[in-house]
């Protein structure tokens, strides 16, 4: 199956600051990309549809100054999260789907710890 | 509105015993259905899918599930649980209605506990 990879796997940072994520499809383009946040024993929340070319649409309660998403080609969506606090502190995942939107596929996720 | 539900947060078996997870569903149309796994600090892992075709759905690691239009189930299931079975795993739901873009709407997971 097509491979998505998240980047960093692990970040520790200090309050206030910035933290970037990468999520790439190896092996397929994607238009669009998703990205989700899990806390500890919980469901996936999605905060967001990312889009090549174009604004991201985010999911009721998320902040969009907060979390920013760039979709700057067919391979690569990011997700910063803006002035990091310790409530940020999640794990991060994101997924592709095929290009006939039958099936999604999960980059690995982003443990992010603000402290 | 879409929704899943996996009504139970956790499930114990003893090695060897089947094992069922289970998982229903309510969305405008016809549904794709999915079910992933997930290891601690791991991202989900792909078990298996309905998009059409048999009810019942074979996929990895000998897991399947069957499609139930008229109770509105996708139970997950497996003839004989392994104790590496234990994980989160979740069912999701996409609609398959046209502008469909791949989003997908997931159950509240459930603990599948194998015990030796």
């Amino acid at each position: 199956g097509a491979v998505v990879s998240q980047h960093p796997s692990r970040v520790i940072c200090k309050s206030g600051t910035s933290v970037k994520i990468e999520c790439r499809s190896l092996d397929f383009q994607a238009t669009t990309m998703f990205w989700y946040r899990q806390f500890p024993k919980k469901s996936l929340m999605l905060m967001a549809t990312s889009n090549e070319g174009s604004k991201a649409t985010y999911e009721q309660g998320v902040e969009k100054d907060k979390f920013l998403i760039n979709h700057a080609s067919l391979t690569l969506s990011t997700l910063t999260v803006t002035s990091a606090h310790p409530e940020d502190s999640s794990f991060y995942i994101c997924s592709a789907p095929d290009q006939h939107y039958n099936e999604q596929f999960f980059g690995p996720g982003t443990r992010l710890t603000v402290l | 509105a879409q929704s899943v539900a996996q009504p139970e947060d956790q499930v114990n078996v003893a090695e060897g015993n089947p094992l069922t997870v289970k998982c229903t569903y309510s969305v405008s149309g016809n549904p794709y259905l999915f079910w992933y796994v997930q290891y601690p600090n791991r991202g989900l892992q792909f078990l298996l899918k309905y998009i059409t075709g048999d009810n019942l759905v074979k996929g990895s690691y000998g897991f399947e599930a069957e499609f139930n239009k008229s109770q509105t189930s996708f139970h997950l299931k497996k003839p004989s649980a392994l104790v590496s079975d234990s994980a989160l795993y979740f069912c999701a739901v996409s609609s398959r209605r046209a502008g469909n873009t791949g989003k997908l709407i997931f159950g509240q997971g459930t603990t599948l506990q194998v015990k030796p």
